[in-house]
């Protein structure tokens, strides 16, 4: 079945540099890529909406210069944490369609650890 | 407001049947509805989802109300590996708003 990878599963990085997520869709193709935040022991949050070829939607009260992202081909979108702060340690899920009203496919996540 | 409705947790003896229940009373006509699962530390699980006909596959079933406002999750024989958080999701363009789901139990 269809399969979306993402890369890495883990990163730790350093208060005030820039992490990037690459979400895959590994054998269709995507023209919207959705992104998620999950905090401990709580429900995931939608933080935006990858459209390939133009610039991503962003949900109320996101910070669309703190996670860039950037939706290249119809198999790639990438998010970039910039000047991550310990507070934007997370993890990160993204999630792709091949169509719409169908099955909704998940990534592994991306947890990420800022010191 | 997107959100559904589910209660916190549920408990579960192993091989038996449940239920779980979600109410969705201000969805509108064109909006599906999912159910997700979610294990600790992994992305979503996709379980069923439908529109307004009654679904079966071979994870689960969906029961849907006539009036659209509530659903039900059917597992038919729970396993220990179904322990998990649900997710009734509504479903529009692709967009999924998740609520707080919840929290299966299956006991041995």
């Amino acid at each position: 079945g269809a399969v979306v990878s993402q890369h890495p599963s883990r990163v730790i990085c350093k208060s005030g540099t820039s992490v990037k997520i690459e979400c895959r869709s590994l054998d269709f193709q995507a023209t919207t890529m959705f992104w998620y935040r999950q905090f401990p022991k709580q429900s995931l949050m939608l933080m935006a909406t990858s459209n390939e070829g133009s610039k991503a939607t962003y949900e109320q009260g996101v910070e669309k210069d703190k996670f860039l992202i950037n939706h290249a081909s119809l198999t790639l979108s990438t998010l970039t944490v910039t000047s991550a702060h310990p507070e934007d340690s997370s993890f990160y899920i993204c999630s792709a369609a091949q169509g719409f009203g169908g099955e909704l496919f998940f990534g592994e996540g991306s947890r990420l650890t800022v010191l | 407001d997107a959100k559904t409705t589910q209660p916190n947790s549920m408990e579960s003896n192993e091989e038996e049947p449940v239920h779980l229940p979600c109410n969705h009373s201000t969805i509108s006509g064109t909006d599906y509805i999912h159910w997700y699962r979610q294990l600790p530390s992994q992305g979503p699980e996709y379980v069923i989802h439908g529109l307004t006909s009654n679904v079966n596959n071979r994870m689960a079933s969906l029961a849907i109300a006539e009036d659209r406002k509530s659903s039900t999750l059917i597992l038919h024989r729970a396993t220990l590996r179904d322990a998990a958080v649900y997710y009734c999701i509504r479903e529009r363009g692709n967009k999924l708003v998740f609520g707080a789901g919840t929290i299966l139990r299956v006991k041995s």
